[in-house]
């Protein structure tokens, strides 16, 4: 059965560095989405993106994240000068149309 | 804020026992869906429910989105060990909508 696919699973990072988390999203399937979970807390939304631009993008997306989709099977989420508050699990997630979705393993970001 | 309250919270039963977990919110959702998450993971599908009214089935798994689609309960019937897990809803606020709102989540704890 295909699934969404995260690399890495873990990543350690220092404050102030950039990072970016990869995803390989279904094949046939046109919405991407990013969420991160805060250990102990909610699964919260990031962004979502259809037809090579972001579609909706919450308050938690600021000027330091960006996404991309640079090639036909890759969708990545930059972080662009990591803050201590930025360490939670980062979950891709995919679907050929709202409402369903399909979410991935998970990448543990960890700032220090 | 929009809010997804789930409750209980925590719920610990014995196998065999029947539950319900119920998600509440004072706004309406065109769709819900209902997930569940093991430790370190991400969120599986679990079911997608968009009628106000519809009641859905999974095996043991029985879903409703409440009339109003401002709440939604999930009841286990016969609850196995195996059913062990953190269960989400999460809601689209409007059709077609990209951004997903999750519930606190119930962790249920099934004892053989």
């Amino acid at each position: 059965e295909p699934e969404v696919t995260q690399t890495p699973s873990h990543q350690v990072t220092q404050m102030g560095q950039e990072v970016i988390l990869r995803c390989v999203p279904i094949s046939n399937h046109l919405y991407f989405y990013w969420y991160r979970q805060i250990l102990g807390q909610k699964v919260e939304f990031l962004v979502s993106f259809y037809n090579n631009e972001i579609s909706e993008k919450s308050e938690i997306f600021d000027d330091q994240f960006s996404v991309e989709r640079p090639d036909g099977s890759n969708f990545t989420l930059k972080i662009r000068s990591t803050k201590l508050e930025d360490s939670a699990m980062y979950f891709c997630a995919s679907s050929v149309g709202p409402p369903t979705q399909y979410f991935g393993p998970g990448t543990r970001l960890l700032v220090l | 804020t929009q809010l997804l309250e789930q409750s209980p919270q925590f719920l610990s039963i014995q196998e065999g026992e029947n539950l319900t977990v119920y998600c509440n919110s004072s706004s309406v959702f065109s769709s819900l869906q209902w997930y569940r998450q093991e430790p370190g993971e991400g969120p599986v599908l679990l079911v997608t429910v968009v009628t106000g009214g519809e009641v859905k089935k999974l095996k043991r798994l029985t879903f409703q989105f409440g009339d109003a689609r401002k709440d939604s309960s999930l009841h286990i019937t016969a609850a196995q060990p195996g059913d062990t897990g953190l269960y989400l809803c999460a809601g689209a606020l409007n059709s077609g909508t990209y951004k997903y709102i999750f519930g606190t989540g119930t962790r249920l704890k099934v004892l053989a």
